[in-house]
């Protein structure tokens, strides 16, 4: 029963497209993330959301809106895509906002920019 | 600036041999130090939670070490195995503040 599920695995899409990729938790946890994992695998955090409410935002472009639905969702549309968007995205949720309660990842969703 | 920083950048052992990666961090007011396990393809996985008052835990094979007073922590691998072979990304999260990841070890364990 997985507990962090991301859809799709694998996104391979042109430059100047529009995507989602969709993340769900079944954990009944407060708080999701959305990670950047570059190619040297540089784990960066760049949303957290606490019951449906933007907590952080890393200074990333205007062109990624995350989206929460309700608490069990959390989606990451991108816009107008670039080259330098190829990378791993990681959803995670955990309890706790502030890393006390462990966080639990989803599988990761390649991205390839063509 | 909160920093975490681990050491070294890339470790390769023998299978059945120990290592020892480590961290130090800057973050404060210091909360929680947590140690994760990244396989290939896949999401990190929690080893390790450690807290201010505590200096050693044990998961396994698996041992953390935190000296909160000069901000450093050690993950230390017993008698290796191939599927050890992942990075081990070090988290450390401040009081009310949010979590500061590291860069990651790559550990590769040869047989």
């Amino acid at each position: 029963d997985t507990a962090v599920s991301q859809t799709p695995k694998y996104l391979v899409t042109q430059m100047g497209n529009d995507k989602s990729i969709k993340c769900e938790q079944n954990l009944g946890h407060d708080t999701m993330y959305w990670y950047k994992q570059d190619s040297k695998k540089f784990l960066k955090i760049m949303f957290s959301y606490n019951n449906k409410e933007l907590i952080i935002n890393e200074t990333v472009p205007n062109r990624f809106s995350p989206k929460s639905p309700d608490k069990a969702h959390l989606n990451l549309h991108i816009n107008s895509l670039e080259l330098g968007d190829s990378a791993v995205y990681f959803c995670a949720s955990s309890q706790d906002l502030w890393g006390r309660t462990e966080a639990f990842f989803g599988q990761g969703t390649r991205l390839t920019v063509v | 600036k909160n920093q975490v920083e681990q050491s070294p950048q890339s470790l390769i052992i023998l299978e059945g041999k120990n290592c020892t990666l480590q961290c130090n961090y800057t973050v404060s007011p210091f909360s929680n130090l947590r140690w994760y396990k990244q396989d290939t393809g896949r999401g990190p996985v929690s080893l390790t939670i450690m807290t201010f008052s505590e200096n050693t835990k044990s998961n396994g094979r698996y041992t953390a070490t935190l000296d909160a007073d000069t901000k450093q922590s050690s993950l230390h691998i017993t008698a290796s195995q191939l599927s050890d072979s992942a990075s081990y990304i070090c988290v450390v999260s401040a009081r009310a503040g949010k979590s500061t990841f590291g860069d990651g070890t790559t550990l590769t364990v040869k047989p």
